[in-house]
């Protein structure tokens, strides 16, 4: 079973959608978690991270379940410069390094 | 300001060759991460470096795989004889500090054929 699992999509939605992205996670000592949105054929840039009170940026709310492992994302009022792939990331604390999932494909349609 | 910088862009070898990718990472990060990313799939961890010292190499696939920082910047990773299965995209990320945003390179495309 991977660390991190992600509906991998795609998810075709018109613009002004709100749509959902979910996460489960499987490591208890994950300590940091993070969606980074990464653009075809671009390098993964972080969006936002995710904390257990839940947070909003903007258009852009995250919300943590630890009890559950489970993260999400959602997207409100949905535009065509949002298609790109999702990635929720965890870090162990521990160690540093970032344990990523395998993304969800979103293109927003006009 | 300058972002993380990697060559070459593209690099295209044949099985059995060794090659080498360079990182440049922000200036003053003292943090260096390299992560391999297969098509479809997200980056996986590699090797992370602290300052010129690898302080956790358990991504390393193999002994084929190895990568240096000598001076606390700059940071090389060897492949030695290549495999076909060892086609990905290669990224490189620094950090101020190790609990801070990692900012990734574009990336060496590396095939073998």
């Amino acid at each position: 079973r991977k660390e991190v699992e992600q509906d991998p999509g795609p998810f075709n939605v018109p613009e002004g959608a709100t749509v959902a992205f979910n996460c489960t996670y499987s490591n208890s000592a994950s300590q940091s978690f993070f969606w980074y949105r990464q653009d075809c054929r671009k390098e993964p840039k972080l969006l936002m991270s995710v904390y257990s009170s839940g947070n909003e940026d903007g258009r852009f709310t995250a919300q943590l379940n630890r009890a559950s492992q489970y993260i999400s994302l959602l997207i409100r009022d949905s535009k065509l410069s949002d298609s790109a792939t999702y990635l929720c990331v965890v870090n162990r604390g521990s160690a540093r390094q970032l344990t990523f999932g395998s993304g969800t494909q979103l293109t927003v349609l006009p | 300001g300058a972002g993380v910088s990697q060559t070459p862009s593209n690099k295209v070898t044949e099985k059995g060759k060794y090659v080498e990718l360079r990182c440049d990472p922000i200036s003053g990060h003292t943090a260096l991460y390299w992560y391999r990313q297969s098509l479809g799939q997200g980056p996986e961890f590699l090797i992370y470096f602290q300052g010129t010292g690898a302080a956790d190499d358990s991504g390393l696939p193999n002994d084929r795989f190895f990568a240096v920082r000598p001076e606390g910047s700059v940071s090389t990773l060897k492949i030695q004889r290549t495999e076909r299965g060892d086609s990905a995209v290669y990224l490189c990320a620094s950090s101020l500090g190790d609990e801070n945003e990692q900012f990734f390179g574009p990336g060496t495309r590396l095939t073998v054929l």
